[in-house]
């Protein structure tokens, strides 16, 4: 299995509290992306980093924010988490873009 | 700026039958395209990709699928369905600087009836 941890895997906050997902690698791999999982939607992409400091929007980027200051670590941020960004986020990886995602195990959170 | 679409939200075939999901997308150039799984409680897998060549490609688990450009389709098919195929099936899509912003469909439910 691909060296993928996301943390924390589950949470509990309250509406207009900050909020911060780690998506952490051992692959080395260049890319990397969060996702989240809704009913009905799929996976929407939120933010994705094509190396350190090389970050760009997804489909649905309002009210998140993410850093990648190392090659292993990916973080996204919800300033002032909102009820509508509960949900199921997952991370993944990629040596390129025309290579295979492989995911985290999801961090599934509850915004009350 | 890329789009997936699968038409249908669930799908329930009897064991042994055949299947084909659908799957359609929206990009100006040549798109890189995926089909991945994730069954219950399970994380995603690939299970097939087109890049370019032969448009007919084979993945794992017996499935395959067909790119056609001319209806912008890159529908899923297996001819006999397990009941372990019973999962959620994802179209994707990639584009962008070496395909790398991968957009995702609204996923396929498959049902399999004994």
């Amino acid at each position: 299995d691909a060296g993928i941890t996301q943390s924390p895997r589950h949470k509990v906050t309250e509406t207009g509290t900050p909020v911060t997902l780690r998506c952490h690698q051992t692959e080395n791999h260049r890319y990397m992306y969060w996702y989240r999982q809704d009913p009905g939607h799929g996976l929407r992409l939120i933010h994705y980093s094509y190396g350190v400091k090389d970050t760009d929007k997804g489909e649905v980027s309002d009210g998140y924010s993410v850093s990648r200051s190392k090659t292993e670590d990916f973080l996204l941020t919800l300033e002032s988490a909102t009820s509508s960004q509960t949900s199921v986020y997952f991370c993944a990886i990629s040596e390129g873009g025309t290579g295979e995602l492989f995911f985290g195990e999801g961090s599934r959170l509850t915004v009350l | 700026a890329q789009s997936v679409t699968q038409p249908d939200i669930h799908i329930t075939v009897s064991e042994g039958a055949s299947l084909e999901l659908r799957c359609n997308y929206s990009y100006g150039a040549t798109p890189y395209l995926f089909w991945y799984v994730q069954s219950p409680g399970q994380g995603l897998q690939l299970l097939l990709k087109y890049f370019s060549g032969d448009t007919l490609v084979q993945g794992i688990k017996g499935f395959e699928a067909e790119f056609k450009r001319s209806q912008s389709s890159f529908n899923l098919r297996k001819p006999s369905v397990h009941w372990s195929d019973a999962a959620e099936y994802f179209c994707a899509v990639g584009a962008g600087s070496s395909a790398s912003k991968i957009i995702f469909g609204s996923g396929t439910r498959l049902s399999i009836r004994p």
